[in-house]
């Protein structure tokens, strides 16, 4: 069975400063990855993918995720978060091949200080 | 290109009521799902249609809860009665196939039960 574990529920930064929320997978079978992020009172909007093919994924509004399959980690980044990134994050696994079934974690609430 | 439509976005009702939500798909996209997320959770599917048949309904609590997709287009989840534990946000979310990896969320209703 597929499981996420996000690290963290809660993530706090100064604005400018590194974001990072992390993101460890359990799969059996090689896995697709996902992270949605999700504004207060709206539906989830996907931020990046991993299918297989390059490691370092690059996403919308400047994130960025890479695979590390030695880790089994998906750690999200941001070199300097901006006040506008303050929202929930959630990461998701699927399996090759049966893309549709996506089990996400418990999600990281990121709150970004001036 | 429109987005996916729920109604209503808000609604609370005591508990035994029934309750309805409603979803339109993104044109043309073949495949819908309906997820629950309960406060603190992320979204855990509760059925998925590929046009207007049920591929998986493995999670749906049916003594209570139902969904239909009649036409393959837009869809209702219905709860009767409801309890106190179904109070969550119903996100929607649509791809244009089961093979497609990128899912498309609606804003979601949230369902307060007293």
């Amino acid at each position: 069975a597929q499981s996420v574990t996000q690290l963290g529920s809660h993530v706090s930064v100064s604005e400018g400063a590194l974001v990072l929320l992390r993101c460890n997978y359990s799969s059996s079978v090689p896995p697709y990855l996902f992270w949605y992020v999700q504004y207060p009172n709206q539906g989830l909007q996907l931020l990046l993918k991993y299918t297989s093919a390059a490691t370092l994924v690059k996403g919308i509004n400047g994130f960025e995720a890479e695979f590390k399959k030695s880790e089994t980690s998906f750690h999200l980044t941001k070199p300097s978060a901006h006040m506008s990134d303050a929202a929930e994050y959630f990461c998701a696994v699927s399996e090759a091949g049966n893309t549709d079934k996506l089990i996400f974690g418990t999600g990281t609430r990121l709150q970004v200080f001036p | 290109e429109a987005g996916v439509a729920q109604s209503p976005r808000y609604k609370i009702i005591e508990k035994r009521q029934s309750v309805a939500f409603w979803c339109n798909p993104i044109s043309g996209h073949a495949t819908l799902y309906w997820y629950q997320q309960i406060l603190g959770q992320g979204p855990k599917l509760l059925i998925q249609f590929q046009n207007n048949g049920v591929v998986d309904d493995s999670q749906l609590p049916k003594d209570r809860f139902s969904a239909e997709r009649l036409k393959g287009v837009d869809s209702t989840l219905k709860i009767q009665p409801a309890k106190l534990e179904d109070s969550a946000v119903y996100l929607c979310a649509s791809s244009l196939e089961r093979t497609e990896e990128t899912q498309y969320f609606g804003p979601g209703t949230r369902l307060l039960v007293l």
